[in-house]
């Protein structure tokens, strides 16, 4: 298959901490994606980094890709309790048109 | 901002039964999508669309689903003769170009499914 895993599975934190999620995927890809989903909802883009890129910032958003270790990072700095969501790596597979989703990473955080 | 619509929200069918699954992809979108999410698991590709044709589809896009595009604004997902496993949430999506020209999705809040 094309995506990977993301870990951790779950996170919980204290608000105001930094919270790092994780992805690996494992075919060549043109860009990764990073969603936000908040519960019974629809999910929301926050970033894209292409392939030839190594870091991207957003906002209090931070996100690596590590095409080598086919891995990347979303880091969300000064974490509040409205980051509360499940956040979801996607990748598009180079070629095609389809945008694959890992398994996700639910993230609590506690005020 | 715009944004993509689906209707309806929730779906009650019986086991056997049509069900259509509506989307108002955003106006100027040329790609359009259909993803699945069963309760507490990942979110599945089912198929994309472009240019009035299917572009790719998954294995779990079989002869039961079709899509179709009846007019300029409308993106439907039918599911012939539902399955209890088809019990999901069922959500379109839309981008201005193909993913892999570095294109954002744009999703709709979903149709809930469920087939008793």
């Amino acid at each position: 298959s094309q995506q990977g895993e993301e870990d951790p599975q779950a996170l919980s934190i204290q608000e105001g901490e930094n919270a790092t999620m994780n992805c690996s995927y494992k075919t060549s890809i043109n860009n990764l994606q990073w969603y936000r989903q908040n519960s019974g909802r629809g999910l929301v883009h926050l970033i894209l980094i292409r392939s030839n890129e190594r870091e991207k910032h957003s906002g209090r958003l931070r996100v690596t890709l590590d095409t080598s270790k086919k891995s990347s990072s979303l880091l969300i700095t000064a974490s509040r309790a409205a980051d509360t969501a499940s956040y979801f790596c996607a990748t598009d597979g180079k070629y095609g048109n389809k945008l694959v989703f890992g398994a996700g990473t639910i993230l609590r955080v506690k005020s | 901002e715009p944004e993509v619509t689906q209707t309806p929200s929730h779906q009650v069918t019986q086991m056997g039964q049509e069900v259509i699954l509506r989307c108002v992809p955003i106006s100027n979108h040329l790609y359009f999508y259909w993803y699945r999410q069963i309760l507490g698991q990942k979110v599945e590709f089912l198929v994309s669309f472009y240019n009035n044709e299917i572009s790719e589809k998954s294995e779990i896009f079989d002869d039961q689903f079709s899509v179709e595009r009846p007019d300029g604004s409308n993106f439907t997902l039918k599911i012939r003769s539902t399955k209890l496993e088809d019990s999901a949430m069922y959500f379109c999506a839309s981008s201005v170009a193909g993913s892999s020209y570095n294109s954002p999705l744009h999703f709709g809040n979903g149709t809930r499914l469920t087939v008793t």
